[in-house]
């Protein structure tokens, strides 16, 4: 059985630092795994996906993740953060094909300070 | 382009009232979703549609029933609504070319079951 797991429920920057987000999976194949910002009162948008291609993935507005089976984890990274991050972020794993098999993590809130 | 589109976006119940959410999209999407978030519980999978005239349910369906009316209407009812179904509802829909399929979500319905 998949399983995600979100280090953090909350993790606070200032604005110009850099941001991790942590999050560790499980998984008995080789998953696919994606991470997804929502913004207050919004759904959720894809940052990024992996799918086997390439350890280092990048994503929208200049964040990246790497996939690292050792450790099984998929951090999410930015390298200066930026007030329009404030959000929550969600790790995303899937084993099998297609949408349905998503299991969410219960989110990382990014708390942006000036 | 409007992407996915709930209605309501609010919507306040009595117990053991009934109600439809409406969810529709307008990219040409086989599959379509409604998930359930809680707070601190990230999103859950309720039902879900891989075509038209399918349906199948997800991780919590108890209390829910689905309808597919056509490709791109796909409604979720709540025929004797209950405090426990106080949730916010997303509907979501996917697709795109093979390898390249990605998930969009719609901004949700805010239920509250008093």
């Amino acid at each position: 059985a998949q399983s995600v797991t979100q280090l953090d429920s909350h993790v606070s920057v200032s604005e110009g630092t850099p941001v991790l987000l942590r999050c560790n999976y499980s998984s008995s194949y080789s998953p696919s795994l994606f991470w997804y910002v929502q913004h207050p009162n919004k759904g959720l948008q894809l940052l990024l996906k992996y799918t086997s291609a390439a350890t280092l993935v990048k994503g929208i507005n200049g964040f990246e993740a790497e996939f690292k089976k050792s450790e099984t984890s998929f951090h999410l990274t930015k390298p200066s953060a930026h007030m329009s991050d404030a959000a929550e972020y969600f790790c995303v794993v899937s084993e099998g094909s297609g949408y349905s098999t998503l299991t969410f993590g219960k989110g990382t809130m990014l708390l942006v300070s000036p | 382009n409007a992407g996915v589109t709930q209605t309501p976006k609010f919507q306040v119940l009595k117990t053991g009232q009934s109600m439809t959410l409406q969810c529709a999209q307008d990219m040409n999407h086989n599959s379509m979703y409604w998930y359930r978030q809680d707070p601190g519980m990230g999103l859950r999978l309720i039902y879900y549609s891989a075509s038209e005239g399918t349906t199948d349910k997800g991780e919590v369906p108890n209390g829910y029933n689905v309808s597919r009316l056509n490709k791109r209407e796909f409604s979720l009812r709540l025929e004797s609504a209950a405090p426990s179904q106080t949730s916010v509802y997303f509907c979501a829909s996917s697709g795109g070319s093979p390898g390249n399929e990605k998930l969009f979500f719609g901004s949700g319905t805010q239920l509250s079951v008093l």
